[in-house]
């Protein structure tokens, strides 16, 4: 069966730190993967998805950038965070074979920048 | 596609059924979901629906699509205080490869004992 992880579940960085959340995930090749993230507002932001090995899509211009040096890799990144990065940051996955194109969710990283 | 509301509350006792609703705005959405959000964690998908059914029954969840109105319900038959989450329905984007969904922001559903 297919895992999903999320590493680390929780994080306190300040303002101007970089960043680095891993996402991996076991049990099935090349997936579609997912950043989201989600504000205090509860709506969920998609922020980048990738169908492959280095490559990545942005949805929203930011601060952020992901990566994926591995099929089931894929990592979220910041040189400098900034306050309004706070928030709880969704891995997904996705089977690029198999209909539906059903989204599966990581655990999550709680972010708070102080 | 982008367009997913739902009312963000809804308060039930303990037994009753709960009925969560949803619009949406892409008629050529294939597939609806429903995940289950619990307090601190990821979204848990409970059930979905291809679009050209009119419901689907999985034990105690029932989802009834309107495809005319473009409107989505969820009911939980006798909720139980676990059932107590937040709810999100999610259609997919019919155009994209790439499996993208578009989510409502969510209904907070809380069960009184």
């Amino acid at each position: 069966s297919q895992t999903i992880h999320q590493w680390p579940a929780t994080l306190v960085q300040p303002v101007g730190s970089p960043l680095s959340l891993e996402c991996t995930v076991e049990g099935t090749s090349n997936p579609n993967l997912y950043w989201y993230r989600q504000a205090a507002g509860r709506g969920l932001q998609l922020l980048f998805y990738s169908v492959g090995i280095g490559q990545i899509s942005s949805e929203v211009p930011q601060n952020l950038s992901a990566s994926r040096p591995q099929d089931r890799q894929f990592i979220l990144s910041s040189k400098k965070l900034l306050l309004s990065d706070s928030g709880f940051y969704l891995c997904a996955w996705s089977s690029q074979r198999e209909a539906p194109d059903t989204q599966y969710f990581g655990p999550g990283t709680r972010l708070t920048v102080l | 596609g982008e367009d997913v509301e739902q009312s963000l509350f809804l308060s039930v006792r303990e037994g009753d059924s709960s009925v969560i609703n949803c619009t949406y705005t892409d008629s050529s959405s294939t597939y609806l979901y429903w995940y289950k959000q619990e307090p601190g964690a990821g979204l848990q998908l409970l059930t979905y629906i291809f679009s050209n059914m009119d419901m689907k029954q999985d034990q105690r969840l029932t989802v009834l699509l309107n495809k005319k109105d473009k409107h989505l319900s969820l009911r939980i038959a006798d909720t139980q205080t676990g059932d107590s989450a937040i709810y999100f329905c999610a259609e997919n984007d019919r155009g994209s490869t790439l499996g993208r969904l578009y989510f409502g922001r969510g209904t907070q559903l809380t069960v009184w004992p």
